[in-house]
């Protein structure tokens, strides 16, 4: 069963502007991690943001944000002022209780527009 | 602080052919991690060492296997290569504290051709 879903293959957004990027979990475990990579054309996932599933508030972390709703199992990536430099791939993953596994979604192309 | 490393970048091997992939994680890290990235897909889950143990192991046959050594470095072995493990392999290290609180932080991957 899909753990992790992105339902935007791809995002435009203009430079200095906000975006959302949409991910939903799925889990019956009380506690897990949510986390956000960004992956630029060279390859490597760059770790952004980490919210775990106690935690009260939603996670930020200079312009990126998390907008946790359990309820919904959704936690969505919010960029502000984009940049040219955010244009990439961006995961959304989840780890559940002591597993050891990280599990991914499909990603969401981001292209900033000058 | 030296950020994770893995070799070599790039690697072109033919079908049946075996080979090694090097990890050496985050300094202060134990825990290591590998995924493999086809085109288009997020990352997969291999499997995870631990005190030099496979912790945990995804949906991967038996021609994946690996070794992690004292100084917390590890290796991915694949034997017997098929043209559809042509990918990215990430390896991604940790500190092992709580479990589902870790981060993983990634290496930039070795891009592996099969063909």
């Amino acid at each position: 069963a899909q753990k992790i879903t992105q339902t935007q293959p791809g995002m435009f957004v203009q430079e200095k502007e906000a975006v959302t990027l949409d991910c939903t979990y799925d889990t019956s475990d009380q506690s897990y991690g949510l986390f956000w990579y960004k992956q630029p054309s060279s390859g490597e996932m760059i770790f952004l943001i980490y919210q775990g599933s106690y935690d009260e508030q939603n996670a930020t972390e200079g312009r990126y944000s998390l907008n946790f709703q359990k309820a919904r199992k959704s936690a969505n990536l919010v960029i502000s002022a984009s940049q040219l430099g955010d244009s990439a791939m961006y995961f959304c993953a989840m780890r559940e209780g002591r597993s050891n596994d990280m599990r991914f979604g499909a990603g969401t192309r981001l292209t900033v527009k000058p | 602080d030296a950020g994770v490393t893995q070799s070599p970048t790039h690697l072109i091997k033919t079908r049946g052919q075996q080979v090694t992939l090097r990890c050496s994680p985050k300094s202060g890290h134990d825990t290591v991690s590998w995924y493999q990235q086809a085109l288009g897909q997020g990352p997969q889950f291999i499997f995870q060492y631990y005190e030099e143990e496979e912790r945990q192991r995804g949906n991967f046959p038996d021609r994946f296997s690996g070794h992690q050594f004292p100084n917390y470095s590890s290796e991915l072995n694949v034997n017997a290569l098929l043209l559809g493990d042509s990918a990215l392999y990430l390896c991604a290290s940790s500190l092992d504290t709580t479990g589902y609180t870790d981060t993983q932080y990634f290496g930039p991957g070795t891009r592996l051709t099969v063909l």
